[in-house]
């Protein structure tokens, strides 16, 4: 079954405990992408990827970090959390420009 | 930039009344636009998508958008709603990126609500 895989799907964490949010896709996507969505701004793009060892940033991209060392993952790092970093996070990827983007169920992380 | 915006955060139907949850684009034609719907606890599944072939779309479950130029506009409606419709509805439309790469604008969404 094709699918975006993200993990964890919850995380209540403290301040500046750093974390990493991790992304799989099982259909050999080129283009992954995280965005955050938080209320009455929809989602908003962090970081995408367009392949192994290309990614660039995004509308709100400060706070967070991303690697892309295999083409199946995209993880997302929060090096020193903060609480305005407390929203719904969602992985996504896409084969062909023309194709619309597949999502994971999402991850709600909590920043005390 | 593209931007996108959703009329209404909120909308309420009674079963089996008309949908419609309305959708406007900044000016510049959009290669793509996209409506997606996200049930609780779910990530976003993709309803239907206009890419300039047809200017209405048809999508899953039942519902439709119509892509009109001159309005800037891409409502979505569905003629008769269902207790299961109850989610939050996103428009969204592609614009180009870095590397030949195209990203997703989204609108604030919109939660629809289904009256018995």
């Amino acid at each position: 079954e094709a699918q975006v895989t993200q993990n964890p799907r919850y995380l209540i964490t403290v301040t500046g405990k750093k974390l990493t949010v991790t992304c799989s896709q099982n259909m050999n996507h080129e283009y992954m992408s995280w965005y955050r969505q938080d209320p009455g701004l929809g989602l908003r793009q962090i970081y995408y990827s367009m392949n192994v060892e290309v990614t660039d940033k995004g509308d709100v991209p400060e706070g967070y970090k991303v690697s892309r060392k295999e083409k199946r993952n995209f993880p997302l790092i929060l090096e020193s959390p903060s609480p305005n970093q407390t929203s719904l996070y969602f992985c996504a990827s896409r084969s062909e420009r023309t194709q619309p983007q597949h999502f994971g169920d999402g991850t709600r992380l909590s920043i005390l | 930039a593209q931007s996108v915006t959703q009329l209404g955060s909120h909308v309420s139907v009674s079963e089996g009344a008309l949908v419609l949850l309305r959708c406007n684009y900044s000016s510049s034609v959009p290669p793509y636009l996209f409506w997606y719907v996200q049930y609780p606890n779910q990530g976003l599944q993709l309803l239907l998508k206009y890419t300039s072939a047809a200017t209405l779309v048809k999508g899953i479950n039942g519902f439709e958008a119509e892509f009109k130029k001159s309005e800037t506009s891409f409502h979505l409606t569905k003629p008769s709603a269902h207790m299961s419709d109850a989610a939050e509805y996103f428009c969204a439309v592609s614009e180009a990126q870095g590397g030949g790469a195209q990203k997703l604008v989204f609108g604030q969404g919109t939660r629809l609500t289904i009256n018995p």
